[in-house]
């Protein structure tokens, strides 16, 4: 079994809907979690960072984690073209400094 | 501020050939990371150096895959001899804080794309 679960998509959707993207988890000691976006022949950029549980908002995004269920999930509002990218999960143990990463979804926003 | 380079962007060898692969941190992080991305896989961790110490080698998949970080500054990840499993993209990373408490930023680089024929 998978670290991490994520669906690879691809996601499509016009300008200024609004996007849910979501991870699943095996580990409970995973107390760190991270979204990161990738745009092509790039390397992943960090967007939202969340300790434990709860949510956490950034401009139009969203960061939720739902540690009993295991369960993290990334919403981006009033979507942009600019928005068109990779999208990856990632996670960590306190104490230790190696991510697990899901595989990633793809999203395209449509004008 | 520069961020993580890596060299090459895109190589492409022969099975049982040798290639090396370097990665200049940002300038005074003293973490760095290793990753690789097979096709179609997750981004799986590979190693971590603080300064020029291995921290954690634990995700290295076999003995043909050799990481350096001499002074503590740029890292090189040699492959010898390579394999077909061994294409992918190989990303490497570094963050100043190491984070048993807090994010522990990671600034990636874009990759080095290895292709083994």
């Amino acid at each position: 079994q998978k670290e991490v679960e994520q669906d690879p998509g691809p996601l499509s959707v016009p300008e200024g809907a609004i996007v849910s993207l979501n991870c699943t988890y095996s580990n409970s000691a995973f107390q760190y979690f991270m979204w990161y976006r990738q745009y092509s022949r790039k390397g992943p950029e960090l967007l939202m960072y969340t300790y434990s549980s709860g949510n956490k908002e950034d401009g139009r995004f969203t960061a939720q984690v739902d540690k009993s269920s295991k369960y993290i999930s990334l919403f981006i509002r009033d979507s942009q073209p600019s928005d068109s990218a990779t999208y990856l999960c990632a996670m960590r143990n306190p104490g230790a400094n190696n991510l697990f990463f899901g595989t990633g979804t793809r999203l395209t926003v449509i004008p | 501020e520069a961020g993580v380079t890596q060299f090459p962007s895109h190589s492409v060898i022969e099975k049982g050939q040798t290639v090396t692969l370097r990665c200049d941190p940002i300038s005074g992080h003293d973490n760095l990371y290793w990753y690789r991305r097979v096709m179609g896989k997750e981004i799986k961790f590979l190693l971590h150096f603080v300064k020029e110490s291995k921290q954690d080698e634990s995700g290295m998949p076999n003995n043909r895959f050799l990481a350096e970080r001499t002074g503590g500054t740029y890292s090189t990840l040699k492959v010898q001899p390579a394999e077909l499993e061994d294409s992918g993209v190989y990303f490497c990373a570094s963050s100043f804080r190491q984070g048993a408490s807090g994010a522990n930023v990671l600034t990636f680089g874009a990759g080095s794309r290895l292709t083994v024929l």
